[in-house]
């Protein structure tokens, strides 16, 4: 089964400009996930989709960051412009859904952004 | 508000000798909880989990962890760390309710001397 993939792996811009990263999901995973991992710190949600639908975008930084998943397959999340604390890493998760209890998450390899 | 704490940013062993890395949680209900591992340039792979049962879950890669809900610990131990241990550890807590969350903390870095 092949897993959560997502690209670039790297990629390095300048403040200001803007930035997309990609990521496609586990097949037949409805739920997936944009984290954000700054150095030194543990991942944070950012965003969280069911199918094409979101259910918690709470912390996401609604000015620059814009996330969309039209399908319900694979989703993209957007920088613009970017700005020099949104260097980090840009993890992308799914996992099942349904079933009641709690489903486990499955990563991807990341995406590292740094804003020079 | 749950929260996840790792008290040791980082830790050195030695080859050979045991491990173990801390993990408190502050969780209302029964937790969830994850112990994740993170090599440079890698994703999260999942090491163990505590859904309920046995307070003492086995895991991949000889890890084990032992939840005890009287400290709010999960705590993961190995007893022999070999070279290849050496990586980035974080624990999480699954906030279910309808849509399943990830909170974590803020990672262990584990250094291994020959």
């Amino acid at each position: 089964e092949a897993g959560v993939a997502q690209s670039p792996r790297y990629k390095i811009i300048e403040k200001r400009q803007s930035v997309a990263f990609w990521c496609n999901p586990i097949s037949g995973h409805a739920t997936l996930y944009w984290y954000q991992q700054i150095l030194g710190q543990g991942p944070k949600l950012l965003i969280q989709f069911q199918n094409n639908g979101v259910v918690d975008d709470s912390q996401l930084p609604k000015d620059r960051f814009s996330a969309e998943r039209l399908k319900g397959v694979d989703s993209t999340l957007k920088i613009q412009p970017a700005k020099l604390e949104d260097s980090a890493v840009y993890l992308c998760a799914s996992s099942p859904a349904g079933g009641g209890g709690y489903n486990e998450q499955f990563f991807g390899p990341g995406t590292r952004l740094t804003v020079l | 508000a749950q929260s996840v704490t790792q008290p040791d940013i980082h830790i050195t062993v030695s080859e050979g000798a045991s491990l173990e890395l801390r993990c408190n949680y502050s969780y209302g209900a029964t937790p969830y909880l994850f112990w994740y591992v993170q090599s440079p340039g890698q994703g999260l792979q999942l090491l163990l989990k505590y859904f309920s049962g046995d307070t003492l879950v086995q895991g991949i890669k000889g890890f084990e962890a032992e939840f005890k809900r009287s400290q709010s610990s999960f705590n993961l131990r190995k007893p022999s760390v070999h070279w290849s241990d050496a990586a980035e550890y974080f624990c999480a807590v699954g906030v279910s309710g309808g849509y399943n969350k990830l909170i974590f903390g803020a990672g262990t870095r584990l250094a291994v001397h020959p």
